[in-house]
């Protein structure tokens, strides 16, 4: 089946300790993005990745960090985790960034930082 | 800087009835997407319009897109209790994808 997963789907964690939130598609897609979501906010992008190895910011990149070790996955790193980090992230995928694909969204990983 | 805005934020509706929800955007656009999302999950994509297109027909869903008034609309009829969910916009121009922040539609039994 085609899909984006996403790992953890929840995680409650403390100020400061190092997490990594996983993300894999299995579609051979070239374009892969994080998105996290905030009440009042809607969804907004937190990096992207055209290929292996590109990777370009988002509007909030702040606090974040990515890699594209390989295409199909995108790991989304925070080193120090802050409380203003607690929200839901996206994963997503398309096969090609420009002229545009839709986006095959991951389930999602709520995560809370105290 | 936001691009699409979803207008209503919030909408209640009569089972049969029909919804409309649009989306304003300020830039130039390559295409703009509906996506559907139920409580707390992911997004499902709904309807894709590029920039030279001005309606788009997907089962009860018909799109318009009119790009003098930077804008679309998303329209779902006969509605029914699963189409209780939250729609969002997303333009893609040269160099971002932007979501605006949702209309929550609710249907009424």
């Amino acid at each position: 089946e085609a899909q984006v997963t996403q790992n953890p789907r929840y995680l409650i964690t403390v100020t400061g300790k190092k997490l990594t939130v996983t993300c894999s598609q299995n579609m051979n897609h070239e374009y892969m993005s994080w998105y996290r979501q905030d009440p009042g906010l809607g969804l907004r992008q937190i990096y992207y990745s055209m290929n292996v190895e590109v990777t370009d910011k988002g509007d909030v990149p702040e606090g974040y960090k990515v890699s594209r070790k390989e295409k199909r996955n995108f790991p989304l790193i925070l080193e120090s985790p802050s409380p203003n980090q607690t929200s839901l992230y996206f994963c997503a995928s398309s096969p090609f960034r420009w002229g545009t694909d839709t986006q095959y969204f991951g389930p999602g990983t709520r995560l809370t930082v105290l | 800087s936001q691009q699409g805005e979803e207008d209503p934020q919030a909408l209640s509706i009569q089972e049969g009835e029909n919804a409309t929800m649009n989306c304003s955007y300020k830039t130039s656009i390559n295409n703009l997407q509906w996506y559907r999302q139920n409580s707390g999950r992911g997004l499902v994509h709904l309807i894709l319009i590029r920039s030279n297109e001005r309606e788009k027909h997907s089962g009860r869903l018909r799109v318009t897109l009119d790009t003098s008034k930077k804008s679309s609309s998303l329209l779902i009829t006969a509605s029914r209790a699963a189409d209780t969910a939250s729609y969002f916009c997303a333009t893609e121009g040269d160099d971002k994808i932007i979501f605006g922040k949702g209309t929550r539609l609710h249907i009424l039994p």
